[in-house]
């Protein structure tokens, strides 16, 4: 299984666009990439999940370069609601996901 | 629709009691899987069912572990001999294969068990 590197945590105010950006060298030909988000007391909620180049959803959007052994997750105009932990995953179609520790975003008024 | 749902919300138990949890996965959901986090933690994988069978258990950490879906359905995990390592929040995930998103795995509330 691919590993993933991302910053444990970071720090926005509300309006800004968040980058969150995943490293995973190793990633294999048939895996995906997948964000998930958490909030304290619960489970994680998938956001997005891409292949290859840019993945735009209604609260996301995720940019994977031509290599694919990085991926950023792009959050616009980031709300208070918005603070919660984000992680990067990658796998092939229905495999185990490893997750690391995530992201911890807080977002600030 | 109903989400995936997990019983009980919170489970306190003695060092050295069986415990049982149970997960109720979004109907027609093929796919099951167990997950525990700890505190600050991301979730550690345990064990994937696909349909009634265990596709994946390499997660599960010994063998005073062990879980069941004998209809496809719901699935319960099971845990002997309680240790205080085992408290955590035990998630229970549920996904529908064949869809545009293959990845996507639908995630309870979770169980939290502490061990005394």
């Amino acid at each position: 299984l691919a590993k993933t590197t991302q910053p444990i945590s970071m720090d926005s105010y509300e309006g800004q666009e968040v980058n969150i950006t995943c490293s995973h060298n190793n990633i294999a030909t048939n895996d995906y990439i997948t964000w998930y988000q958490q909030f304290p007391s619960q489970g994680p909620r998938f956001i997005i999940q891409g292949y290859k180049t840019k993945v735009t959803n209604e609260v996301a959007s995720l940019f994977i370069p031509a290599d694919r052994k990085s991926s950023t997750l792009s959050l616009p105009r980031v709300s208070l609601s918005d603070t919660a932990v984000y992680y990067c995953l990658v796998g092939d179609y229905g495999q185990n996901f490893v997750f690391g520790p995530g992201t911890r975003l807080s977002v600030l008024p | 629709g109903a989400g995936v749902s997990q019983t009980p919300s919170n489970k306190v138990t003695e060092k050295g009691k069986y415990v049982e949890l149970r997960c109720d996965p979004i109907s027609g959901h093929t796919a099951l899987y167990w997950y525990r986090q700890s505190l600050g933690q991301g979730p550690e994988f345990l064990i994937y069912f696909q349909g009634t069978g265990a596709a994946d258990d390499s997660g599960l950490p010994n063998d005073r572990f062990f879980a069941v879906r004998p209809e496809g359905s719901v699935s319960t995990l099971k845990i002997q001999r309680t240790e205080r390592g085992d408290s955590a929040v035990y998630l229970c995930a549920s996904s529908l294969w064949g869809t545009s998103r293959p990845n996507e795995q639908f995630f309870g509330p979770g169980t939290r068990l502490t061990v005394l």
